[in-house]
């Protein structure tokens, strides 16, 4: 257990529907990643925040957007869903925010978009 | 721009087959190379980082090493419990540096 914790596991939603990730990161972890994985592209970087503020954006779509609160916990917002959106989203939380450590990732939120 | 590139993509070994996995990289400005296992359906698990080139790394059967322009994952006498998909990633200096860029992974099947 990486303590790190994703709800839900299993999301399965319609086209142009709006869903929200949520994740709880390690305690004592101040950054939070969000990961998108598909069968092609791998892991691919979305976006991450320190403390509550944002501090890097990879591929995220403009349909994407994410926040962090002040308990440090992290919401996932997609809206107006595709099916090319279903994927396993990953979040994952570090202690600090542009050093070297290691990110501990939760165990997934599977989408599924029909 | 990061990428990392893992080969083989899939590599079957029959139990006590020692082997090696690839991750050949470029990034501006090495922060750290990262060594993952996922089971399927898991989220990755963290296993190793690596800094710098010459820096070994060893837990159980595996040992990681570092290069300039690669990583190895050396896998010793492996069992059935081995199997996974190995990932690496690396965390560069350059624009975007917080973040880590992973190649595909390396499926990994240890027969009995």
């Amino acid at each position: 257990d990486s303590g790190v914790t994703q709800t839900p596991k299993h999301l399965i939603t319609a086209t142009g529907q709006r869903v929200t990730l949520r994740c709880s990161p390690r305690s004592g972890d101040l950054s939070v990643y969000w990961y998108q994985q598909s069968l092609d592209q791998g892991l691919q970087f979305l976006i991450q925040y320190y403390n509550g503020e944002e501090r890097a954006k990879g591929n995220i779509l403009e349909r994407f957007s994410a926040q962090q609160f002040p308990d440090l916990h992290s919401e996932l917002n997609l809206s107006s869903l595709e099916l090319g959106d279903s994927a396993l989203y990953f979040c994952a939380s570090s202690v600090a925010g542009a050093s070297n450590t290691e990110a501990f990732f939760g165990q997934g939120t599977r989408l599924t978009v029909v | 721009e990061d990428q990392v590139t893992q080969s083989p993509e899939a590599l079957r070994l029959q139990e006590g087959e020692s082997s090696s996995l690839n991750c050949s990289y470029t990034v501006s400005g090495l922060r750290g190379l990262f060594w993952y296992r996922q089971d399927p359906g898991k989220g990755p698990e963290f296993l190793f980082t690596l800094y710098s080139a010459g820096e070994e790394k060893e837990k159980e059967r595996l040992k990681a090493t570092l290069t300039k322009k690669e990583s190895f994952l050396h896998i010793t006498a492996p069992k059935p419990e081995d199997s996974a998909t190995y990932l690496c990633a690396v965390q560069g200096s350059g624009a975007g540096s917080y973040q880590l860029t992973f190649g595909k992974g390396t499926k990994l099947s240890v027969i009995p």
